[in-house]
């Protein structure tokens, strides 16, 4: 089957500008989370979304960053007035359950944000 | 403040010998511990994981083993092969919020 999915793969906008980063999670998984990888680090948790609802966004570095999920099934990540310090990998992860019953987590590729 | 560390960013061994991979954390609210593997351009994939109930799990040439009173986990693969050279992050749950803190990863390669 179909695993996570994330467009676009990369990126390059200029400082300023306003990107969208949309992640296709696994038909069914209620659980869907999105990271943010520099380089040399490992993923950095932003949000978290349980069905609709974003269930922990405490990982937004800050107001700029906004996320939704309107029908519970695929998620875009928004970015305003986007700064060179953006740039990174974002990974959009899926899992079939959420909460204490969530587990397993499965990753799409990753979408490279570059801003110039 | 790390919460999980991968002390090592590298590690190179001979094809047939055992890898071992090094995790340690701070957090004692962590009950879920993962290892994920990931190859250059690609999302990381989940490879083993251990509830923090447990001490060992083995599955096929992966082993995970944690240790709670030490706040340290390690993974273990043997024997090593050369389709095993990726970079392997340790991931660990927070059982209050569910939110899943990364590790820095380590690059693992097996040589030839």
């Amino acid at each position: 089957g179909a695993g996570v999915s994330q467009t676009p793969s990369n990126k390059v906008t200029e400082k300023g500008k306003y990107v969208e980063l949309r992640c296709d999670p696994i038909s069914g998984h209620t659980a869907l989370y999105w990271y943010r990888q520099s380089l040399g680090q490992g993923p950095e948790f932003l949000i978290y979304f349980q069905g609709t609802g974003a269930a922990d966004d405490s990982g937004l570095p800050n107001d700029r960053f906004f996320a939704v999920r309107p029908e519970g099934s695929v998620s875009t990540l928004k970015i305003q007035r986007t700064e060179r310090g953006d740039s990174a990998v974002y990974l959009c992860a899926s899992s079939p359950l959420a909460g204490a019953k969530g587990n397993e987590q499965f990753f799409g590729p990753g979408t490279r944000l570059t801003v110039l | 403040d790390q919460q999980v560390k991968q002390n090592s960013p590298s590690l190179s061994v001979q094809e047939g010998r055992i890898s071992i991979l090094n995790c340690d954390y701070t957090n004692s609210m962590f009950d879920y511990f993962l290892w994920y593997k990931k190859y250059p351009a690609e999302g990381p994939t989940f490879l083993i994981s251990i509830s923090s109930i447990k001490d060992k799990n083995e599955d096929g040439r992966f082993t995970v083993f944690l240790n709670k009173s030490a706040k340290h986990l390690s993974l273990h693969i043997v024997p090593s092969q050369p389709g095993d050279s990726a970079v392997y992050f340790c991931a660990a749950r927070d059982s209050g919020t569910y939110k899943y803190i990364f590790g820095t990863g380590t690059r693992l390669k097996v040589l030839a």
